[in-house]
């Protein structure tokens, strides 16, 4: 069975800053899907970025990034200039082909101004 | 663009009462996920349709059913509520195979029991 693992229950970083949430999974598939999902204080869950296990480019989306390392099975979220709409829980999720999603833990990062 | 959109929002129903979630998905989406997000926690896969079929089945409660139907939205029906049935329900959908199987997730319906 697919897990995904999220360490840092908690994270804060001041505006304008950079910071860095990590994330590992396991599974024995060798074709699936990582994303990145934001849910604010209002509980919408929004799409931040995703990863195709197949592409080697990390992928990146404005201010976010990842760093997917397949062989670690590592797939860090990277937010640069963080801005204080940042603040939010973000959860790192699995899926293999035509699955479902597996979610972490989440993270809540706070973004002091 | 549109969204996946969920109803009712907000929904206070009282212990052993019946409860019904509704789900439109994104058009030309064919496949519905439900997920149950209870107070701190991360979202629970509840049960998932593929082309109005059941496709994967999760956590979800012998007194919960789904269905979707034939213009692809989906029901979420509660029976027997109790206490622990308090969340945040999501609807979410995808267009298999397509946009990278990406899954988009409506605002949520909060269901609380009293």
């Amino acid at each position: 069975a697919q897990t995904v693992t999220q360490s840092q229950p908690e994270m804060s970083v001041q505006e304008a800053e950079t910071v860095t949430l990590s994330c590992t999974y396991d599974t024995s598939e060798n074709n699936y899907y990582l994303f990145w999902y934001k849910q604010p204080p209002s509980r919408q869950m929004i799409l931040v970025i995703r990863q195709e296990a197949y592409k080697q480019q990390n992928a990146t989306e404005n201010r976010f990034s990842v760093n997917f390392q397949k062989a670690a099975k590592s797939f860090s979220l990277k937010i640069s200039d963080s801005q204080l709409g940042d603040t939010a829980m973000y959860f790192c999720a699995f899926m293999s082909d035509t699955d479902k999603l597996i979610f972490g833990t989440g993270t809540r990062l706070q973004v002091f101004p | 663009a549109a969204g996946v959109i969920q109803s009712p929002r907000h929904l206070i129903k009282e212990k052993r009462e019946t409860a019904t979630l509704k789900c439109y998905p994104i058009p030309r989406h064919d496949t519905v996920y439900w997920y149950q997000q209870g107070p701190g926690q991360d979202p629970q896969f509840l049960i998932s349709f593929y082309e109005k079929m059941q496709s994967d089945k999760g956590s979800i409660p012998d007194r919960f059913s789904a269905q979707q139907f034939s213009d692809y939205h989906s029901e979420l029906n509660m029976s027997s509520l109790e206490l622990g049935d308090s969340a945040l329900y999501f609807c979410a959908s995808s267009p298999r195979g397509r946009d990278g199987n990406t899954i988009y997730f409506g605002e949520g319906s909060w269901l609380t029991v009293v």
